[in-house]
């Protein structure tokens, strides 16, 4: 199980990207990279996966070098809304304890 | 399509009392899985089921039961509660294990007295 490390906590303002960075040098071959966003009294939810290069969606972006040793998740333009928890996570197929650490608080201030 | 189902929202226990915890899933997932968050931290996994009729442990399962009732149902039983099992709990589902991605109810918050 490869650990992740990223920062406990970010503050942007509001219209401005967001790039949060999670390092995992022991990411095995056939991991992949997967983020997810926890708001209060809620479950988390899932954001992105990537296995290299980009990953763009409706929500986010996953940038992930070729070393794979570590990703960025970018959220564009943040807003209120988007102050959350996010969790970066490294999963192998066929694995089932997915290790959820404890993540980036990002706090979007007006 | 409700995704995730938990029961109950609430609960309050005096130590030594007993309760299940309810899961159901409606999308049709193999791989059910049960966490607790403690405050200010990340999810530990207590039990997971890859798929019907398996269980296994996840990092803290002491004090802890689970039943995979069906393909939809994975109930979470605590024998005698302590208060160190306050927490809240969450039930989540992917397609299958690893890669897939996880969905979460929206947990139950567990306070023993």
């Amino acid at each position: 199980l490869a650990k992740t490390t990223q920062p406990i906590s970010m503050d942007s303002y509001e219209g401005q990207e967001v790039n949060i960075t999670c390092s995992h040098n022991n990411i095995a071959t056939n991991d992949y990279i997967t983020w997810y966003q926890q708001f209060p009294s809620q479950g988390p939810r899932f954001i992105i996966q990537g296995y290299k290069t980009k990953v763009t969606n409706e929500v986010a972006s996953l940038f992930i070098p070729a070393d794979r040793k570590s990703s960025t998740l970018s959220l564009p333009r943040v807003s209120l809304s988007d102050t959350a928890v996010y969790y970066c996570l490294v999963v192998g197929a066929g694995a089932n304890n997915l290790f959820f650490g404890t993540g980036t608080r990002l706090t979007v201030i007006p | 399509n409700a995704g995730v189902t938990q029961t109950p929202k609430f609960q309050v226990l005096k130590t030594g009392q007993s309760m299940t915890l309810q899961c159901a899933q409606d999308m049709n997932h193999n791989s059910m899985y049960w966490y607790r968050q403690d405050p200010g931290m990340g999810l530990r996994l207590i039990y997971y089921s890859a798929s019907e009729g398996t269980t296994d442990k996840g990092e803290v399962p002491n004090g802890y039961n689970v039943s995979r009732l069906n393909k939809r149902e994975f109930s979470l039983r605590l024998e005698s509660a302590a208060p160190s099992q306050t927490s809240v709990y969450f039930c989540a589902s992917s397609a299958d294990r690893g890669g897939s991605p996880l969905h979460f109810g929206n947990g139950t918050r567990l306070t023993v007295t």
